[in-house]
């Protein structure tokens, strides 16, 4: 059973491009959660998803940054115009419920550097 | 709303030492607890986890008993090895938030020879 998958592994982008991040869950498993990691702190929550629907946005930047799971194909995590603070490692976790437990999965990460 | 508090870091020590990294929590409902592990441009992996109260997780050596009464999952190792250098993480998630985590900011242990 293969892991989560995240590509690209590493992200170049310039000032003002567009990056997209894709992230492939574990076989089976219907949630999708993304974290942001920046340099030297811990991850932070951005959005959970489910199939076709976001569930909880909350850590969200309100501009700029959109997420979607569609129902055929990898979730995927979009930053528009981005900004040298937006370099940070993307990670990508997929769960399922076990009795009272989520159990999250992660990837292996995106490393976006904006120059 | 939920939080994770981490002992502060770096924490070095010498192989075969022994190991405590502290966690505390907050939490409004019965969160599930975790420890993980990232090593050096990797992503986390699962550790170590308990569901429960009084449930005791373990791991290649690591162990971390969930306590209720002191809000608090400790990550003890007996005997360290070099290979253990890494960042670790507490977390708890939060059924009745679908398992969103809420991670502490990480412990870097270092372990020397």
């Amino acid at each position: 059973n293969a892991g989560v998958m995240q590509n690209p592994r590493h992200l170049v982008r310039r000032r003002g491009q567009e990056a997209r991040l894709r992230c492939s869950p574990m076989k089976g498993h219907s949630h999708v959660y993304w974290y942001r990691q920046l340099p030297e702190e811990g991850l932070k929550f951005m959005v959970y998803l489910q199939k076709e629907n976001i569930i909880d946005e909350s850590g969200m930047p309100k501009e700029r940054f959109s997420a979607e799971f569609p129902k055929e194909g990898p979730s995927i995590l979009r930053i528009q115009q981005v900004v040298r603070g937006d370099s940070a490692a993307y990670f990508c976790a997929s769960s399922r419920r076990q009795g009272f437990s989520y159990e999250q999965y992660f990837g292996p990460g995106t490393r976006l550097t904006v120059t | 709303g939920n939080s994770v508090t981490q002992m502060e870091g770096p924490v070095t020590l010498s192989e075969e030492a022994f190991l405590t990294i502290n966690c505390t929590y907050t939490a409004t409902g019965y969160p599930s607890l975790f420890w993980y592990v990232q090593y050096p441009g990797e992503g986390l992996q699962l550790l170590l986890k308990a569901t429960k109260a009084d449930d005791k997780g373990s791991n290649k050596g690591f162990e971390a008993t969930y306590r209720k009464e002191t809000t608090s999952f400790h990550l003890e190792k007996g005997s360290v090895q070099v290979s253990d250098s890494a960042v670790y993480f507490c977390a708890l998630s939060d059924i009745s938030n679908a398992g969103k985590s809420t991670f502490g900011d990480g412990t870097t242990l270092t372990v020397k020879p």
